[in-house]
């Protein structure tokens, strides 16, 4: 598809278990970034890629949070142990260069953690 | 205090209406501006950047930025319920690859 598409769209997960959520950013795409939104609030950065250098993870609330792009195209954001607190969209994007104003967000994985 | 702030309503406008969503900023440092439009269960999309002091027009959006109050607002003139949506201010912070987003103001145009 031409746009960023993520998966799964929903997770249900029970408190402990590990989740991993996967982003096919936009084919050509060096940068790429995963926000997390819980309800009502704004996006909140988590971490940036370039190719495949993570080079900003400041974002990720805790060790539990993990983020990989070892080929410079797709992503993975994996939570291991989730909490109740995780329950939120995660939001990925991914834009041609370093401009901020060309990034693109794909729809985002609903996760509820039960 | 959070680095971006949103009036975060509801605010509802009737059809034909100018809508008006505020943002203020607490970096006097950020240089750029972006308001995003996210629907209901969407992803967020970009509707207007703004880099300079005054007023940038596209279509019915007109964006106003003031760096010396620390403020960038939007203003929707001729509302369409179409236009219902959470609009997101965000700007650059940290390593200026992350967007600080405000927590979103909901508008409702009612017909």
């Amino acid at each position: 598809g031409a746009g960023v598409s993520q998966s799964p769209r929903y997770k249900v997960a029970k408190r402990g278990q590990d989740v991993a959520l996967r982003c096919d950013p936009i084919s050509g795409h060096v940068s790429l970034f995963w926000y997390q939104q819980a309800l009502g609030q704004g996006p909140e950065f988590l971490t940036y890629f370039q190719n495949e250098a993570q080079l900003d993870k400041s974002g990720l609330p805790s060790d539990r949070f993990f983020a990989e792009r070892p080929e410079g195209s797709v992503s993975t954001l994996k939570i291991q142990r989730t909490q109740k607190e995780d329950s939120a969209v995660y939001l990925c994007a991914s834009s041609l260069g370093q401009e901020l104003n060309t990034i693109y967000f794909g729809e985002g994985s609903w996760l509820t953690v039960v | 205090q959070k680095e971006v702030e949103q009036n975060s309503g509801p605010l509802s406008v009737p059809e034909g209406a100018i809508a008006s969503l505020n943002c203020t900023y607490s970096d006097r440092g950020s240089q750029s501006f972006f308001w995003y439009r996210q629907y209901s269960g969407k992803s967020p999309e970009l509707i207007m950047s703004i880099y300079s002091n005054g007023d940038k027009e596209d279509g019915r959006f007109t964006a106003q930025l003031n760096k010396a109050s620390q403020y960038v607002s939007l203003l929707i003139r001729d509302s369409q319920p179409s236009d219902s949506a959470t609009y997101l201010c965000a700007c650059p912070s940290g390593s200026a690859r992350q967007l600080t987003f405000g927590s979103g103001t909901q508008l409702t145009v009612l017909p």
